[in-house]
């Protein structure tokens, strides 16, 4: 079946840093959401791409929707301690079921 | 706007009770809501789809019985965990797809933790 594997597992970085994590398919997307989760609270919607090649910023971040249509990638720019977090990524699994599969997720940590 | 709520936040319980989270789309209306169940450093996974006015759909290895929803009206969806074992001690989160939008796109409440002693 579908997977959408997520790289690094996990990350440390000094606040000011940038970071880039990625997210990769099996099969091909139509769309690519990229969701921040904190610890005991929901996942929370960060940026959405519906084309291949579009590149789209929210504030710091900035996400892209791979040409292949099979990867993105996530890119957090002067990084923050409250950019604390697990990072997923998602895709709609296709069909009339509107059901989305997650990524493995992304935990970023970051030193003040 | 695409607020989720969901009540209660906490709830601790005794093995063999049952117990209702709700899940509110609170600025816009959603045919579809979706329940999640997330274990500790662990993705989300897919327990069932919720659609207003028919049956929820389970996905594999959820048991429908056990996982009782019910989605009575376009903004509320309630997940029911009957006779409730420690097992089932987790963190349960909804999300909701706005009716009137032709993306993807699902936003999620704030996640309910079940604790069953």
């Amino acid at each position: 079946g579908q997977q959408l594997n997520q790289s690094p597992q996990s990350m440390f970085i000094q606040e000011g840093e940038d970071v880039s994590m990625n997210c990769t398919s099996s099969s091909i997307f139509n769309t690519w959401l990229w969701y921040k989760q904190d610890p005991g609270e929901g996942p929370v919607l960060l940026i959405a791409l519906y084309k291949a090649g579009e590149l789209t910023s929210n504030g710091r971040l900035t996400a892209q929707f791979g040409i292949t249509r099979k990867d993105s990638f996530l890119n957090i720019s002067a990084s923050i301690p409250s950019d604390v977090g697990i990072y997923f990524c998602a895709g709609p699994l296709g069909g009339a079921t509107n059901k989305l599969i997650f990524g493995t997720g992304t935990l970023l940590g970051v030193q003040p | 706007g695409a607020v989720v709520s969901q009540h209660p936040s906490r709830v601790i319980c005794k093995s063999g009770t049952s117990v209702k989270i709700e899940c509110r789309s609170l600025d816009f209306q959603a045919t579809t809501m979706f329940w999640y169940r997330q274990f500790p450093k662990q993705s989300l996974m897919l327990m069932a789809t919720s659609n207003e006015g028919s049956k929820a759909t389970y996905e594999q290895g959820v048991e429908k019985d056990k996982f009782l929803i019910n989605h009575a009206s376009l903004t509320l969806s309630t997940l029911t965990v009957t006779s409730a074992h420690p097992e089932d001690s987790s963190f349960y989160i909804c999300s909701a797809r706005p009716r009137d939008r032709w993306t993807d796109t699902q936003y999620f409440g704030p996640g309910t933790r079940l604790t069953v002693l």
